[in-house]
């Protein structure tokens, strides 16, 4: 089971590149990455996923190089809102095991 | 489409109590999935439901339990509460079981507080 170790916190400023990295040596083949960003109280909200190369949505892009044992979460011009934990999930249908989190603070 | 469900949002209990936490996952979602978090343990997976069996089960102990109902709706119960079981509980679900290119959703938590 593969074991994920995150920065504990980052600090950026608004209109920033942001990237998080997300270490898993002992990622399996049929693993997924997943990243989450939670808010206090919250439930973690959903935010990519992927199992290699590159992937984009709305909000982020998730980079994923060819041995897959990292990934790096990356979230373009972030804004004050952006201020949360994020957590990246390694798994498969059968077992996951979440990072620590980083908590990002971006400051105006 | 109404997101996952998890009621109530806060409770307090006592010690050597029982407490029962209750999930609806989003419409159409067979797998309900539980997790404790804590600022010292961070996320913790504590088990899986699918079509009402339980897949799989984290390292926590047998006063940790749970079911899923024919609706897919599910319960978590701890029995003789700790002061260590304080946290808040996730549940969350997906339409298959796991994470293998199936996305999980997760609810608003259920704080509980051990007294």
């Amino acid at each position: 089971l593969a074991k994920t170790t995150q920065p504990i916190s980052m600090d950026s400023y608004e209109g920033q590149e942001v990237n998080i990295t997300c270490s898993h040596n002992n990622i399996a083949t049929n693993d997924y990455i997943t990243w989450y960003q939670q808010f206090p109280s919250q439930g973690p909200r959903f935010i990519i996923q992927g199992y290699k190369t590159k992937v984009t949505n709305e909000v982020a892009s998730l980079f994923i190089p060819a041995d897959r044992k990292s990934s790096t979460l990356s979230l373009p011009r972030v804004s004050l809102s952006d201020t949360a934990v994020y957590y990246c999930l390694v798994g498969n249908t059968d077992k996951l095991i979440f990072g620590t989190g980083t908590r990002l603070q971006v400051f105006p | 489409k109404a997101g996952v469900t998890q009621t109530p949002r806060y409770l307090i209990k006592t010690r050597g109590q029982q407490v029962t936490l209750s999930c609806s996952p989003i419409s159409g979602h067979r797998s309900v999935s539980w997790y404790q978090q804590t600022p010292g343990q961070g996320l913790q997976f504590l088990f899986e439901y699918f079509s009402e069996t339980q897949r799989n089960k984290g390292n926590f102990p047998g006063r940790f339990s749970g079911r899923q109902f024919s609706n897919s709706r599910s319960e978590m119960n701890v029995s003789t509460l700790e002061l260590g079981d304080s946290a808040l509980y996730l549940c969350a679900s997906s339409l298959g079981p796991g994470v293998g290119g199936n996305t999980i959703y997760f609810g608003e938590g259920s704080w509980l507080t051990v007294v």
